[in-house]
């Protein structure tokens, strides 16, 4: 079974521009959660999806938004990007989502804010 | 709001040895899972290990095992026979299995181990 895949891996752009982040999820998940990393803050949880619903997000500003399709597929989308938007960007996926059910991570989106 | 503790920035340890990377955690729910992901260089967060609460016996994978002390809210993980393929960020991560609850992972700061040849 192919593992969570992220799109794009990398990315660079400048302040005040936005930015759209995609996620595959393992073939039969269905939950989507997303992670920013940084060295100051660490691993924050973003939010999660299942089946087309957002069911939590985190202590983001409304900049930060995302969505899910009918396929499962996760997009993020950060408008207006500042300096400190600059972060590893995670996504995992998992069957259903519950806390018994095991996240599993794609390889993440690096985006560097100029 | 949960909190994770890895007190250890930064740990070494020699090819072939054990080390043991601490995690403790504040909680006032009774029924969670504690997981530990590894973080090597390429980024890539794998999942180590995991252990339900309710379970009183120690969770191993192979060269993994861990000390889950409940009461202590302490969750250590203990690598046996390191390898250099072991190098890599340590996350020790809590998830509520609380009904209705949010399933995000909460994680530590993480610990950076080296493994010395």
């Amino acid at each position: 079974k192919a593992g969570v895949t992220q799109t794009p891996r990398y990315l660079i752009k400048t302040r005040g521009q936005q930015v759209t982040l995609s996620c595959s999820p393992i073939s039969g998940h269905r939950s989507v959660s997303w992670y920013q990393q940084t060295p100051g803050q660490g691993l924050q949880f973003l939010f999660e999806y299942f089946s087309e619903t957002q069911r939590n997000k985190g202590n983001f500003p409304g900049r930060f938004s995302g969505r899910q399709f009918s396929n499962s597929r996760s997009e993020m989308n950060v408008s207006t990007l500042e300096l400190g938007d600059s972060a590893l960007y995670l996504c995992a996926s998992s069957s259903l989502p519950s806390a018994s059910e095991t996240q599993y991570f794609g390889p993440g989106t690096r985006l560097l804010v100029l | 709001a949960q909190t994770v503790t890895q007190s250890q920035p930064e740990m070494s340890v020699q090819e072939a040895e054990t080390v043991t990377l601490s995690c403790t955690y504040d909680t006032s729910e009774s029924d969670y899972y504690l997981f530990w992901y590894k973080q090597p260089p390429s980024r890539q967060m794998i999942l180590v290990i995991r252990q339900e609460a309710y379970k009183q016996q120690n969770a191993t994978e192979n060269r993994f095992s861990v000390n889950f002390q409940k009461a202590a809210k302490s969750f250590s993980l203990k690598i046996s026979d390191s390898q250099l393929g072991d190098a890599a960020m340590y996350f020790c991560a809590y998830r509520s299995a609380r009904q209705g609850g949010s399933e995000k992972l909460v994680f530590g700061k993480g610990t950076k181990l080296t493994v010395n040849p």
